[in-house]
């Protein structure tokens, strides 16, 4: 079985530019997350799809990010304009739909640098 | 503000011993519990879950929970370097429609040949 697919893996982008980010999930996982992870921290959660309906973005910064998961698979992260607070790993991860189990799996993440 | 507690460490066990990673959380509703293994560089790795009082084994890997002390810690026994790596605690409660994890800072473990 296929893990979940990140790319990129690695962006240097300087301040105010924009960035994007690709999630591709597990099969037949229908969660899908988005996670920022700075060095030294757990991740925290960005946004929370089922499907393609966004469960939780409560912790996303709307007003610079932003999360699309069309037709209920891949997944696309931006950020625009950038700051460098940004500078931080983002992780996907998916699971199978709630009551089946909730255990999540990550991708390899993208290490985003923002100068 | 729900919050996941775990001593950053850094761990240091002799190749052979018992690793004991601890964790607390805050939410007293708090449902799911997992253990993430993190290399440096890579990102985590799912090696445990447990949603009910007690122990559960897998392998070298022991998961305890303690839901009326708020507890949940992992035991590596026969500790090897491979398992040299930052262990992320997360937990779950079942608030809205959906689960969300909440993860601690993680412990780092460095085991010793």
């Amino acid at each position: 079985e296929a893990g979940v697919a990140q790319s990129p893996r690695y962006k240097i982008i300087e301040k105010r530019q924009s960035v994007a980010f690709w999630c591709n999930p597990i099969s037949g996982h229908a969660t899908l997350y988005w996670y920022q992870q700075i060095l030294g921290q757990g991740p925290k959660l960005l946004i929370q799809f089922q499907n393609n309906g966004v469960v939780d973005d409560s912790q996303l910064p709307k007003d610079r990010f932003s999360a699309e998961r069309l037709k209920g698979v891949d997944s696309t992260l931006k950020i625009q304009p950038a700051k460098l607070e940004d500078s931080a790993v983002y992780l996907c991860a998916s699971s199978l739909p709630r009551k089946a189990s909730y255990e999540q799996y990550f991708g390899p993440g993208t290490r985003l640098t923002v100068t | 503000q729900k919050e996941v507690e775990q001593n950053s460490g850094p761990l240091s066990v002799p190749e052979g011993a018992i690793a004991s990673l601890n964790c607390t959380y805050s939410d007293r509703v708090s449902q799911s519990f997992f253990w993430y293994r993190q290399y440096s560089g890579k990102s985590p790795e799912l090696i445990m879950s447990i949603y009910s009082n007690g122990d559960k084994e897998d392998g070298r890997f022991t998961a305890q929970l303690n839901k009326a002390s708020q507890y949940v810690s992992l035991l590596i026994r026969d500790s090897q370097p491979s398992d040299s790596a930052t262990y992320l605690c997360a937990v779950m409660n079942y608030g809205g429609s959906q689960g969300n994890l909440i993860f601690g800072k993680g412990t780092k473990l460095s085991v010793k040949p």
